[in-house]
């Protein structure tokens, strides 16, 4: 496709269980972000991606958190023992280096009971 | 650390009214900076960025923002809105450029209601 697809749309899941959040970027786009936005919020910086490896995780409230993108393309956000405040949209976003200019995705809503 | 406020958390215009949406950010050096639009069901599209240069910046759908440094201000502005403009705005500020690290600091945006 020409946007950036994520998968699931929606997620519900029961407190305590794993989750896994997927990204497929725009193709040839090498800067990958995840972003997470909560109600009536803006979207809050999680990581960063530059090819393969993650060039700043600074974002990642904790380390419950953590994400993978081992061939450089497809992106996983992977979530263990997930709580009631991981409840958000989860956003991706890729662009190419030094334009400025982000390409976002629907998101993935995660709800967690 | 840098930061971005919108003050305006819901304005409601009249279609082919005047818009004027606020952003004040607050950034060590000198800031990238952008608007994007959030429609439901859709992902934020980019509106319209400032790097350097003319500080006023023309956008796509007719939208333009100003870039003042002395009010750390880059308010966004539409002379005359549509029905389709309704939707969530979020001002952003950059800057953070190493290695191409686009990171961006969003605002709580501001959610526009257009009535007839």
């Amino acid at each position: 496709g020409a946007g950036v697809s994520q998968t699931p749309s929606n997620k519900v899941t029961e407190k305590g269980k794993y989750v896994e959040l997927r990204c497929d970027p725009i193709s040839g786009h090498t800067a990958l972000y995840w972003y997470r936005q909560s109600l009536g919020q803006g979207p809050e910086f999680l990581i960063y991606f530059q090819g393969t490896g993650a060039a700043d995780d600074s974002g990642l409230p904790n380390d419950r958190f953590f994400a993978v993108r081992p061939e450089g393309s497809v992106s996983t956000l992977k979530i263990q023992r997930t709580e009631r405040g991981d409840s958000a949209v989860y956003l991706c976003a890729c662009g190419t280096s030094h334009t400025g200019e982000l390409f976002f995705g629907e998101g993935s809503r995660l709800t967690v009971l | 650390a840098q930061s971005v406020t919108q003050p305006d958390i819901h304005i409601t215009v009249s279609e082919g009214a005047s818009l004027e949406l606020r952003c004040n950010y607050s950034y060590g050096a000198t800031p990238y900076l952008f608007w994007y639009v959030q429609s439901p069901g859709q992902g934020l599209q980019l509106l319209l960025k400032y790097f350097s240069g003319d500080t006023l910046v023309q956008g796509i759908k007719g939208f333009e923002a100003e870039f003042k440094r002395s009010q750390s201000s880059f308010n966004l502005r539409k002379p005359s809105v549509h029905w389709s403009d309704a939707a969530e705005y979020f001002c952003a500020v950059g800057g953070d450029y190493n290695f191409g690290n686009e990171k961006l600091t969003f605002g709580t945006g501001t959610r526009l209601t257009i009535i007839p």
